[in-house]
């Protein structure tokens, strides 16, 4: 199974500043994407990094407000840009191999 | 649509005791079918799957069978210890997008 790395694990931000997290996969992937998971709750997917072109967004997700990077197959950067206090949450970052989905230790955002 | 419903937590149970969590689906076509545990401070781990009906898929003294007639997918084990504690999250595949659909998790304590 893919091992997926999260750099940083945790941070504290102020409003109007914006954070890059990277995730960084031990093999080749063609799939990998990005989720949210506000405090309590379950998993939300923000968007599909596709390698060579734009993220595919799903719905209530904008590329102004979460810009996305997949330079190569093994890794990815999201942006949380302007941020706020809402935007507080964890950010995952997995990696698909064939039907399977490994996710990385995520990245606890919080937003004061 | 596609969605996932989960039974409601929190669970406690004690130590040795039998364990059903409850998860059933919506889902156009013939998702795969996962269950996720997160330990506490930690990311997403996969525990199990099953890709078609009535396979039944197994890790850790857990079980879980794709009830297609039923659309359901629940966890069980036989007997839990207390590193079992976690918050355990159902989710489905839409073939193709290779999207992950999860349930709102259900926390388990277990106690000594």
């Amino acid at each position: 199974s893919a091992v997926i790395s999260q750099k940083p694990s945790r941070d504290i931000c102020q409003r109007g500043t914006s954070l890059t997290i990277q995730c960084q996969v031990d093999s080749q992937v063609t799939m990998m994407f990005w989720y949210r998971q506000q405090p309590g709750q379950s998993l939300t997917l923000i968007a599909t990094a596709n390698q060579g072109s734009e993220a595919t967004y799903e719905s209530g997700f904008v590329i102004d407000k979460f810009p996305i990077s997949r330079p190569n197959l093994t890794f990815s950067t999201l942006t949380v840009s302007n941020m706020s206090p809402e935007d507080s949450s964890i950010y995952l970052c997995s990696a698909a191999e064939g039907p399977e989905q490994y996710f990385g230790p995520g990245t606890r955002l919080t937003v004061t | 649509g596609n969605s996932v419903t989960q039974m409601e937590g929190p669970v406690t149970l004690s130590e040795e005791a039998f364990l059903t969590i409850n998860c059933t689906y919506t889902a156009t076509g013939y998702p795969s079918l996962f269950w996720y545990v997160q330990y506490p401070g930690e990311g997403l781990q996969l525990l199990l799957k099953a890709t078609k009906a009535d396979d039944k898929g197994s890790n850790k003294g857990f079980e879980a069978t794709y009830r297609k007639e039923t659309t359901s997918f629940h966890l069980e084990k036989g007997s839990v210890q207390v590193s079992d504690s976690a918050v355990y999250f159902c989710a489905l595949l839409i073939q193709g997008a290779q999207k992950l659909v999860f349930g709102q998790g259900t926390r388990l304590t277990i106690n000594p």
